[in-house]
C-alpha cells in the first residue's frame, strides 16, 4: 500500500515571499502520478500542479513549482511570490498508473496563511 | 462551465433515515468516484465507476451503495446512516488517458448524521 506524509501541519509565509511545502511518500512503484490540491475555506478541492513520474523535469504553474526527486520519494510544493489568495489546506496526492480504481491516495494536508 | 455539482450541499440527518447525495458532471468523463474527508486522514475512496452500469469499491465502502445509471450521474446511497458517517463527502470525476488521469472535484456535501 502506498503512504503520503506531509510533516508540516501548519505554515505561514508573509505577503510576496516564497514558501515550500513537504511530501513524501512511500511506493514500490515505478509508473505513478503526484498531485499537489488546495482546499479554500470554501472547502472546494482544487488542482495546483500535477507531475508524471517518469517526466525528469519539474513541472511548473505560474507561481507554483515542484521539486520532484524521484529516488527520495519526494515531492514539495514551492509558492512564490505568495498571495491572501493561496491561505488554504493544501494536500498531497499519489496515484499509480494503471491503477483500476484511479485511487488517489492523500496526505493528511498542510495548512497554509499567508499573512498581509 | 465544465464542473462536477453534487447536492445537497449541507445535510443533518437521523441515525437510520436513507439519504443520497447526487453528483453530476457536464464533461463526458467515463470515470466518477466518491471520497470523504475526514480532520487528519486526508480524502479515501468510498467507491468508483470506470463507466455506466460498472462500479466497484474503493478503499472504505462499508455503509455505502452507487449506482452509474447515466455516464453524468453518480449518486452515494446511505441505506441507514450512522454517526460515523458524518463526514465532508467529495464527488469527483476524470477522463480516462488524458492529462495524467487527473481528478476533478465537485464543491463537497457536508453531512451530520446525530
Amino acid at each position: 500500500a502506498q503512504t503520503v506524509t506531509q510533516s508540516q501541519p501548519e505554515m505561514s509565509v508573509q505577503e510576496a515571499e516564497t514558501v515550500t511545502l513537504s511530501c513524501t511518500y512511500d511506493t514500490s512503484e515505478n509508473n505513478y502520478y503526484l498531485f499537489w490540491y488546495k482546499q479554500p475555506p470554501s472547502r472546494q478541492m482544487i488542482l495546483v500542479i500535477r507531475q508524471e513520474a517518469y517526466k525528469q523535469q519539474n513541472a511548473t504553474e505560474n507561481r507554483f513549482s515542484v521539486n520532484f526527486q524521484k529516488a527520495a520519494k519526494s515531492f514539495s510544493l514551492k509558492i512564490s511570490d505568495s498571495q491572501l489568495g493561496d491561505t488554504a489546506m493544501y494536500f498531497c496526492a499519489f496515484m499509480k498508473s494503471y491503477n483500476a480504481g484511479n485511487m488517489l491516495t492523500f496526505g493528511g494536508g498542510t495548512r497554509l496563511m499567508v499573512k498581509p | 462551465e465544465a464542473q462536477v455539482t453534487q447536492n445537497p450541499r449541507y445535510l443533518i440527518t437521523v441515525t437510520g433515515k436513507k439519504l443520497t447525495v447526487t453528483c453530476s458532471q457536464n464533461m463526458n468523463h467515463e470515470y466518477m468516484s466518491w471520497y470523504r474527508q475526514d480532520p487528519g486522514l486526508g480524502l479515501r475512496q468510498i467507491y468508483y465507476s470506470m463507466n455506466v452500469e460498472v462500479t466497484d469499491k474503493g478503499d472504505v465502502p462499508e455503509g455505502y451503495k452507487v449506482s452509474r445509471k447515466e455516464k453524468r450521474n453518480f449518486p452515494l446511497i446511505l441505506e441507514s446512516p450512522s454517526p460515523n458517517q458524518t463526514s465532508l463527502y467529495f464527488c469527483a470525476s476524470c477522463q480516462l488517458g488524458v492529462d495524467a488521469d487527473t481528478q476533478y472535484f465537485g464543491p463537497g456535501t457536508r453531512l451530520t448524521v446525530l
